[in-house]
């Protein structure tokens, strides 16, 4: 079966950094996105990896390793507005995306 | 560019009665169009894949016949849900994508369905 965790929650300072981790299993690989969603409202794209290796943009940061099925999504510099559900998704071989369960990121002053 | 708009953003209607969702790409062709339930604290459930001018593919579980599915055009996706229940009670988002852009899916803003 194909298989996507993540973690249910993870709480951090504000200013600091957190990693939210991703491991999946899918039958094929074509790339996986970080998507955040706001309470009550759709997702909004974040990042795509399809490459071993670390993608920056602004305060956030992807990073891929297919070899071990593992990804994960960098925050620096938290702020409030950064309290929200981050979905880890994974396209498979039929380019059907499979969705994590999602990590609720809370940030505390 | 990628725009995705859904209408209507919320609905309340009658157990019994039938709604529809419209889902628009704005500003590109969506080859393929995707329909999500969201219950509260939990992740997206695909419910169906539709392409343009072909029936959708339902995933296991989801009622082809009480969801409705029309891709009458590469900007255009309904879905109705027939004779609602309160347990329909759901965020209903869809996505589509134009088959370029590593098949990103760009998402609507959602329509939020209360059944009473």
């Amino acid at each position: 079966g194909q298989n996507i965790d993540q973690p249910t929650e993870m709480t951090a300072t504000e200013g600091a950094i957190v990693q939210i981790n991703c491991t999946y299993q899918t039958s094929g690989f074509n790339g996986l996105f970080w998507y955040q969603q706001h309470a009550g409202e759709a997702p909004t794209f974040l990042s795509y990896n399809v490459l071993d290796g670390l993608e920056e943009k602004g305060r956030f940061s992807s990073f891929l390793s297919r070899s071990k099925g593992y990804s994960y999504l960098l925050l620096k510099e938290l702020q409030m507005k950064d309290s929200a559900s981050y979905l880890c998704a994974v396209l498979d071989s039929n380019y059907q995306l499979i969705w994590g369960a999602g990590t609720k990121l809370i940030i505390k002053p | 560019g990628a725009v995705v708009s859904q209408h209507p953003s919320w609905v309340i209607c009658k157990s019994g009665t039938s709604v529809k969702i419209e889902c628009r790409s704005l500003d590109f062709q969506a080859t393929t169009m995707f329909w999500y339930r969201q219950f509260p604290k939990q992740s997206l459930m695909l419910m169906a894949t539709s392409n343009e001018g072909s029936k959708a593919t339902y995933e296991q579980g989801v009622e082809k016949d009480k969801f409705l599915i029309n891709h009458a055009s590469l900007t255009l996706s309904t879905l109705t849900v027939t004779s609602a229940h309160p347990e329909d009670s759901s965020f209903y988002i869809c996505s589509a994508t134009s088959g370029k852009d590593h098949n990103e899916q760009f998402f609507g803003p959602g329509t939020r369905l209360t059944v009473l």
